[in-house]
């Protein structure tokens, strides 16, 4: 069972407001991923680190940043939400060893 | 630009039949493959990883095979369960400075109905 926590699960905010959606893992995993699922498609990459004060772009262009000062968090942010950000988050972290990914329960963010 | 697909895209399927999931990708430098469940609106279960010199692996009632030089991976699930009804999502892993990042198809939807 794969030890990795998203919060908030369900977030409806406004346009312009500045959210941070948090991702925690407590596997030690040095490998940390954001993903973006749109319903019904399929999941893109935004983000990723491979270890503290890593942090890279991923193949789909995203107006949100990450940070990551400690191995067990990842938290993103957007600045100014605005209706395009609606979508589902998926955080996901994988080890060394065999780069299996383990991913969290996400978070679905609606912007009104 | 590694792409992944998914055939078939939705599978109906009576209880107890035994089914192929099929997953094809352009690019044959992989690092490995991974198949994971999704169940609506929740995240991703991992369910079988096969590294790149690896044929196949197996789980219970799955058994994931990879095939490299062909650019193909299936899954097959034997004695379906309602249970199973989900989306099914190959992604295949990249080497070299992309150690660790997956590509995903976009998925099978399976149900399984009594």
């Amino acid at each position: 069972e794969a030890d990795i926590y998203q919060t908030p699960r369900y977030l409806v905010i406004g346009t312009g407001k500045k959210i941070t959606l948090e991702c925690s893992q407590t596997m030690g995993h040095d490998k940390m991923y954001w993903y973006q699922q749109d319903p019904g498609m399929e999941l893109h990459l935004i983000h990723y680190s491979y270890g503290v004060n890593s942090t890279e772009k991923g193949d789909l262009s995203s107006e949100s940043t990450v940070s990551r000062i400690r191995t067990e968090h990842f938290p993103l942010t957007l600045e100014s939400a605005r209706p395009s950000h609606t979508s589902q988050y998926l955080c996901a972290s994988s080890g060394l060893a065999d780069y299996e990914q383990y991913f969290g329960p996400g978070t679905r963010l609606t912007v009104t | 630009k590694q792409e992944v697909t998914q055939i078939p895209a939705a599978l109906s399927v009576p209880e107890g039949e035994n089914l192929v999931l099929n997953c094809s990708f352009t690019d044959s430098a992989i690092y490995n493959l991974q198949w994971f469940r999704q169940d609506p609106g929740k995240g991703l279960t991992s369910l079988l990883l096969i590294q790149s010199s690896q044929r196949e692996q197996t789980s219970g009632r799955l058994n994931a095979s990879l095939d490299k030089s062909s650019g193909r991976s299936t899954l097959y699930i034997a004695a379906s369960q309602p249970g199973d009804s989900a989306t099914y999502l190959c992604a295949v892993g990249t080497g070299g400075t992309s150690y660790g990042k997956l590509t995903f198809g976009q998925g099978t939807i399976l149900t399984v109905h009594p």
